[in-house]
């Protein structure tokens, strides 16, 4: 079945820092989805990438979808503590979302 | 009140023992999902529905079953539990007119010993 591949899997950064999480799989994606979740809470949706080459932008978050729609990154710009969590992608290969495919998830954590 | 809600949000059975896990929603979505999450590991769908007559297998549903019982209402069971199912599991609904976005549950924890 499809493989979704997302890296790290754990990232400590220095508030202020910039924080990057990938996301690679091994087939063609319709779209790709990312989600977050707080620690001790539920994932909650963020955005989701439907074309090649797409880039969005939420403040301080960027996320893009490759080209060949095989890979998507989110980076985070400037963390802050409140950016603390586990982000995972979700992609989907095919037609409908309804059989969506998780990454393992990034655990951000921020030193004040 | 939270539009998806599941009960129990904390449950310790013991090994061989039946267990339900309730799902219920108000966002009026069609379709509902059972996923299941270990550290590490990320989400596992379990099973999915898309309406009260359709129910589908995701890529780990032995040991589990589930039912839809109206719109709102999809309940997961552990018919015997086992120590390896002891995870956090969430529900989630989804609009097929819309985005594709999940909308989860707060979760259910559940430890078999």
């Amino acid at each position: 079945g499809q493989q979704v591949m997302q890296i790290p899997q754990y990232q400590h950064v220095q508030e202020g820092e910039d924080f990057t999480t990938y996301c690679n799989s091994s087939t063609t994606l319709s779209n790709i989805q990312w989600y977050k979740q707080r620690p001790g809470g539920h994932p909650v949706f963020l955005i989701q990438l439907v074309k090649s080459g797409e880039v969005k932008k939420q403040k301080r978050l960027t996320f893009q979808f490759g080209e060949a729609k095989k890979n998507s990154s989110l980076h985070i710009t400037a963390t802050q503590t409140t950016d603390v969590g586990t982000y995972f992608c979700a992609a989907n290969s095919g037609g409908s979302n309804y059989k969506l495919t998780f990454g393992k998830g990034t655990l951000l954590t921020v030193n004040p | 009140d939270a539009d998806v809600t599941q009960t129990p949000r904390n449950r310790i059975t013991k090994t061989g023992k039946r267990i339900m896990l309730e799902c219920s929603q108000t966002k009026g979505h069609d379709r509902m999902y059972w996923y299941r999450q270990d550290p590490g590991l990320g989400l596992r769908l379990i099973y999915y529905s898309f309406d009260v007559k359709d129910i589908n297998k995701g890529e780990i549903s032995d040991g589990y079953s589930v039912s839809r019982q109206a719109q709102a209402k999809f309940s997961l069971s552990l018919e015997s539990a086992i120590p390896n199912q002891t995870a956090l599991y969430f529900c989630a609904t989804s609009d097929p007119g819309g985005t594709g976005e999940l909308f989860f549950g707060e979760g259910s924890r559940l430890t078999v010993l």
